[in-house]
């Protein structure tokens, strides 16, 4: 069965300082990898995805994630931080179509903290 | 171009009732999944509607139910409710087709159940 993995509930970074949200994944076949924010009592937000192609995906804020075939792994990064960040980070997996349909399965979130 | 669009937004029930909660997708967007949030439990998948069939389902009780009409909006319902159904239920439309540039979710504001 397909899954993803956030190890860390929390991060802490200092504004301006490079950020890092880990994210591991397990899937049969080629993922479909995907980043979403959630601000607080909002929706979520779709912030990058990898379907194919580059490892380096960027995507919306300034926000861009890694591809890493042999760690299995989709770490989203950010080179300097904002207050403006702080929020609650998703990774996602979803099956590759044809064979799982579009269901995306969502990791259990990591709660950024930006301190001033 | 509209958001996703549910409605409504708060609500409150008592044990023993039943809530309908609906969603109304971007134009052109196809499919409509639903997700249940809680702190304890993240995001769980609910099920995952596509022109009007129901394609994936998570493991949810049958009290859990849902459907599709043909303009693609989408209604949830949940009978007999109980404490733990308390939750922010998001709905997410996406296009729905095949292909790498499909596949992420645009989510609605959810609406917000608590169960007395």
């Amino acid at each position: 069965a397909q899954s993803v993995a956030q190890p860390e509930d929390q991060v802490n970074v200092a504004e301006g300082n490079p950020l890092t949200v880990k994210c591991t994944y397990s899937v049969s076949g080629n993922p479909y990898l995907f980043w979403y924010v959630q601000y607080p009592n909002r929706g979520l937000q779709f912030l990058l995805k990898y379907i194919t192609g580059d490892n380096l995906v960027k995507g919306s804020y300034g926000f861009e994630a890694e591809f890493n075939k042999s760690q299995t792994s989709f770490h989203l990064k950010k080179p300097s931080a904002l207050v403006s960040d702080s929020a609650l980070y998703f990774c996602a997996v979803r099956d590759p179509p044809p064979t799982g349909g579009f269901k995306t399965i969502f990791g259990a979130g990591t709660r950024l903290f930006v301190k001033a | 171009k509209a958001g996703v669009t549910q409605t409504p937004r708060y609500l409150i029930k008592t044990r023993g009732q039943q809530v309908t909660l609906s969603c109304s997708p971007i134009s052109g967007h196809r499919s409509v999944s639903w997700y249940q949030q809680t702190p304890g439990q993240g995001l769980q998948f609910l099920f995952e509607y596509f022109s009007e069939t129901q394609r994936n389902k998570g493991n949810f009780p049958g009290r859990f139910s849902g459907r599709q009409f043909s303009n693609s909006r989408s209604e949830m319902n949940v009978s007999t409710l109980e404490l733990g159904d308390s939750a922010l239920y998001l709905c997410a439309s996406s296009l729905g087709a095949s292909g790498p540039n499909t596949g992420e979710l645009f989510f609605g504001e959810g609406s917000r159940l608590t169960v007395l």
